[in-house]
């Protein structure tokens, strides 16, 4: 089955620098790569997703780069503010199964 | 557009009980997936319903089950409860079923087992 490694499972920056998370995966059906943030005590949210027949996307500060070869993908996160602060889950979906198996998530604190 | 609505937020039960837990997607989506979210396994699938039926499952006991309703609404429903049970619990919605559909989740219900 299909199996999402995450790394860092913490990371620290100050305000205005970038935050770049990684995961890779072993299933080369995978097809669809959601990225969700999850605020203390709130929902998963949706912030990206990136399809396997586009390389990289973006959506203001945030863009998702996929690398079908290496099987990994990575969130980069460009002028950080405290808002961004949370937990990060990489997820992905492929083959038969439509079932979004996450990665183990980042914490992201950004310091004032 | 309301957003995934899960009832109850949260829940107080013993040992041996079972409990049902309620997911109303967004209006339009028809497809409602259902995760486990604990501290140490993190986010894990639990089932996947469209049209009723129940199209995918996760490797989770027989005491987990669901049922979607013609409304699209579904309830899932854990038996004889145990300790780690323990969970948030978390309903996702989207417009149909499929590999590359955008699953957007509700606030979930904090399950908790005495």
């Amino acid at each position: 089955g299909e199996n999402v490694e995450q790394h860092p499972s913490t990371l620290s920056v100050q305000e205005g620098d970038s935050a770049v998370i990684k995961c890779t995966y072993s299933d080369s059906a995978s097809n669809y790569f959601p990225w969700y943030k999850q605020e203390l005590g709130k929902r998963p949210q949706l912030i990206i997703d990136i399809r396997s027949n586009v390389g990289e996307k973006k959506d203001q500060r945030i863009a998702v780069t996929l690398n079908k070869t290496a099987k990994h993908f990575s969130l980069h996160i460009t002028e950080t503010q405290p808002e961004d602060s949370a937990v990060y889950f990489c997820a992905l979906t492929g083959g038969s199964n439509y079932k979004l198996t996450f990665g183990k998530g980042t914490l992201l604190t950004v310091n004032p | 557009k309301a957003g995934v609505t899960q009832t109850p937020r949260y829940l107080i039960k013993t040992r041996g009980q079972q409990v049902t837990l309620s997911c109303s997607p967004i209006s339009g989506h028809r497809s409602v997936s259902w995760y486990q979210q604990t501290p140490g396994q993190g986010l894990q699938f639990l089932f996947e319903y469209f049209s009723e039926t129940q199209r995918n499952k996760g490797n989770f006991p027989g005491r987990f089950s669901g049922r979607q309703f013609s409304n699209s609404r579904s309830e899932m429903n854990v038996s004889t409860l145990e300790l780690g049970d323990s969970a948030l619990y978390l309903c996702a919605s989207s417009l149909v079923t499929g590999e590359d559909q955008p699953q957007h989740f509700g606030d979930g219900t904090r399950l908790s087992i005495l």
